[in-house]
């Protein structure tokens, strides 16, 4: 069935080092991956998203890699600091589908 | 651009009674809303999906005669719990897509005595 999966569910990072989270998605059909940053109490923001069309995907110091063979896409977060700190989640759209379908979340905490 | 808002973002009612919360996109207008809740530490479940003008379809285990909802223009998507129970009590986000975009509104936590 559809499925993501996103590792690791907690990551600490000394601020100013990178932050690499990744997903692993079930259909190889799937379209779009959007990934989304929510803080405590409040509703998911949509930070970046990349189609299947594209393989790599720059904005700032975020970026998203998409392997379609291997059916993984990472977010690569460089330059850490503090107001990173958040649950991160990944997504994908199944072909054919309006939906998506959420990773379990990844807890990031920036150390200054 | 691409704003959602929530009404109301907190509420506490007594159980039995019946609660509505209202989504609204401000600044574009989504033939398709979502409906999700959240439970502390978890991820999003998606409750059901919205087409404007046409009936909810509804995920699997999610009660549509407990949970109603409406969309009734391009712009407004309600959640109505009927006679809500403590187990009722979650975090429920709204989003409102836009091509193939979605966009989330703050959350209304629902706290049921």
């Amino acid at each position: 069935g559809e499925n993501v999966e996103q590792h690791p569910s907690t990551l600490s990072v000394q601020e100013g080092d990178s932050a690499v989270i990744k997903c692993t998605y079930s259909d190889s059909a799937s379209n779009y991956f959007p990934w989304y940053k929510q803080e405590l109490g409040k509703g998911p923001q949509l930070i970046i998203d990349i189609r299947s069309n594209v393989g790599e995907k720059k904005d700032q110091r975020i970026a998203v890699t998409l392997n379609k063979t291997a059916k993984h896409f990472s977010l690569h977060i460089t330059e850490t600091q503090p107001e990173d700190s958040a649950v991160y989640f990944c997504a994908a759209r199944f072909q054919g589908a309006q939906k998506l379908v959420f990773g379990q979340g990844t807890r990031l905490t920036i150390n200054p | 651009g691409a704003v959602v808002s929530q009404h109301p973002s907190r509420v506490i009612c007594k159980s039995g009674t019946s609660v509505k919360i209202e989504c609204r996109s401000l600044d574009f207008q989504a033939t398709t809303m979502f409906w999700y809740r959240q439970f502390p530490k978890q991820s999003l479940m998606l409750m059901a999906t919205s087409n404007e003008g046409s009936k909810a379809t509804y995920e699997q285990g999610v009660e549509k005669d407990k949970f109603l909802i409406n969309h009734a223009s391009l712009t407004l998507s309600t959640l109505t719990v009927t006679s809500a129970h403590p187990e009722d009590s979650s975090f429920y986000i709204c989003s409102g897509q836009v091509q193939e975009t979605q966009y989330f509104g703050p959350g209304t936590r629902l706290l049921v005595l």
